[in-house]
């Protein structure tokens, strides 16, 4: 068990539909990730988010939004996507960020493989 | 921005060792080290501080060289459950980045 879920796993969905994607993790954590990984590239950092507050958007499109409710809880708001966003996407977790480093280990969600027609 | 890895893909016989390379063009604050086996999340092994430090556990260790912006992963006497992706990812001040990635396959 990781201690970060991630539904749904699979995702197909079409360029017009609204989905989102659901990362919660039991470790206590106040630092959250959105990783987006495609194949033969690396992993690329999406947006972070510590003790709720959004510390990061890596020049991420606006069709994809992230809400971060509270600690324990992270959503990507998916709308009007492009076939190539199809990706597997990941949720990690860290303890926090202190100012601003990362000097701790982030912890993985199994992903939702998302496929866009 | 994000490190280069080196070698892209290794393939061992059990027993062998190998090494993963990975270089930043940008000073390091910290260097981490993950795993990721085909399907499955990234695992995180472990993390190396700015300081030039050495860390293992098991047969897998990783050092550090802060001055020449690298970190390598050492696998001795590699088993079957080493085989997987292996990513650096680098911190530099409040910037993070992954590598490119390591291939390792393990065979009998």
């Amino acid at each position: 068990e990781t201690g970060v879920t991630q539904t749904p796993r699979h995702l197909v969905m079409g360029m017009t539909n609204k989905k989102s994607l659901k990362c919660e993790q039991h470790l206590g954590h106040n630092a959250m990730y959105w990783y987006k990984q495609s194949a033969k590239k690396p992993l690329e950092l999406m947006f972070v988010y510590n003790f709720k507050e959004q510390t990061e958007n890596n020049s991420v499109p606006s069709r994809f939004s992230p809400e971060c409710p509270n600690s324990s809880h992270l959503f990507l708001h998916l709308h009007t996507l492009q076939p190539e966003d199809s990706a597997l996407y990941l949720c990690a977790s860290s303890q926090d960020l202190r100012a601003g480093q990362r000097n701790q280990p982030q912890h993985f969600g199994d992903g939702t493989r998302l496929s866009i027609l | 921005q994000q490190p280069v890895q080196s070698p892209q893909a290794v393939i061992l016989r059990e027993g062998e060792d190998a090494v993963i390379n990975c270089s930043s063009s940008k000073a390091l604050y910290s260097v981490h080290w993950y795993r990721q086996k085909h399907g499955e999340a990234p695992v995180f092994l472990m993390i190396l501080l700015k300081g030039g430090e050495q860390k293992g556990h098991d047969k897998i260790s990783a050092s550090f060289n802060e001055k020449k912006q690298q970190s390598s992963l050492y696998l001795t006497a590699s088993q079957l459950s080493y085989s997987g992706t292996y990513f650096c990812g680098t911190a530099t001040g409040n910037q993070f980045y992954f590598g490119t990635g390591t291939s390792l396959t393990v065979i009998p």
